[in-house]
């Protein structure tokens, strides 16, 4: 079964720029979040798909959305970007939302850097 | 305010021998924990886990224990081989609103032949 596909895998952007990020979940999940990833920060929760709808929302300035398509497929986009978004963006599937003990399978990330 | 902390940003062990990872959490509605060990420009992976009704997960070389009167957990790697060496990621969740991962800072495990 193939894993999480993230797409593109590097980016460079300059500031004030806007970038829309890929994310193909396992087959068969429907639940799609995520992550960035600093260093100073860690792993911290941007957002949650599932069945299209966002379930669950972190602690971002409202530059940062995303979208889930009706074949799981998520965008995350970030708009005027600023020398602090540049980080890794992960995105993780599970089979379903909600549920504290389904496991989460993360993509490999896009790096973002922005200039 | 961080809910779950990774207090050493990272560890050496000698091959063969014991890794003790830590983590502690502060929201008393974490009932599930997780770690995750991630390599350099790949994503984190799911490495074991354990609900609050157990103190005490196996997997191989890999134990999870919590102590939830203390807000604390550990993962427990032997015998470390140089393969684990890696950045490991406590995370835990809850129920209803408190479902998300809330991941920790992540400990730079490293281990030298």
């Amino acid at each position: 079964k193939a894993g999480v596909t993230q797409t593109p895998r590097y980016l460079i952007k300059t500031r004030g720029q806007q970038v829309t990020l890929s994310c193909s979940p396992i087959s068969g999940h429907r639940s799609v979040s995520w992550y960035q990833q600093t260093p100073g920060q860690g792993l911290q929760f941007l957002f949650e798909y599932f069945s299209e709808t966002q379930r669950n929302k972190g602690n971002f300035p409202g530059r940062f959305s995303g979208r889930q398509f009706s074949n799981s497929r998520s965008e995350m986009n970030v708009s005027t970007l600023e020398l602090g978004d540049s980080a890794l963006y992960l995105c993780a599937s599970s089979r379903v939302a909600g549920a504290s003990t389904d496991t989460q399978y993360f993509g490999p990330g896009t790096r973002l850097t922005v200039l | 305010d961080q809910q779950v902390k990774q207090n050493s940003p990272s560890l050496s062990v000698q091959e063969g021998r014991i890794s003790i990872l830590n983590c502690d959490y502060t929201n008393s509605m974490f009932d599930y924990f997780l770690w995750y060990k991630k390599y350099p420009a790949e994503g984190p992976t799911f490495l074991i886990s354990i609900s609050s009704i157990k103190d005490k997960n196996e997997d191989g070389r890999f134990t999870v224990f919590l102590n939830k009167s203390a807000k604390h957990l550990s993962l427990h790697i032997v015998p470390s081989q140089p393969g684990d060496s890696a950045v490991y990621f406590c995370a835990a969740s809850g129920r209803g609103s408190n479902y998300k991962l809330t991941f920790g800072k992540g400990t730079l495990l490293t281990v030298n032949p």
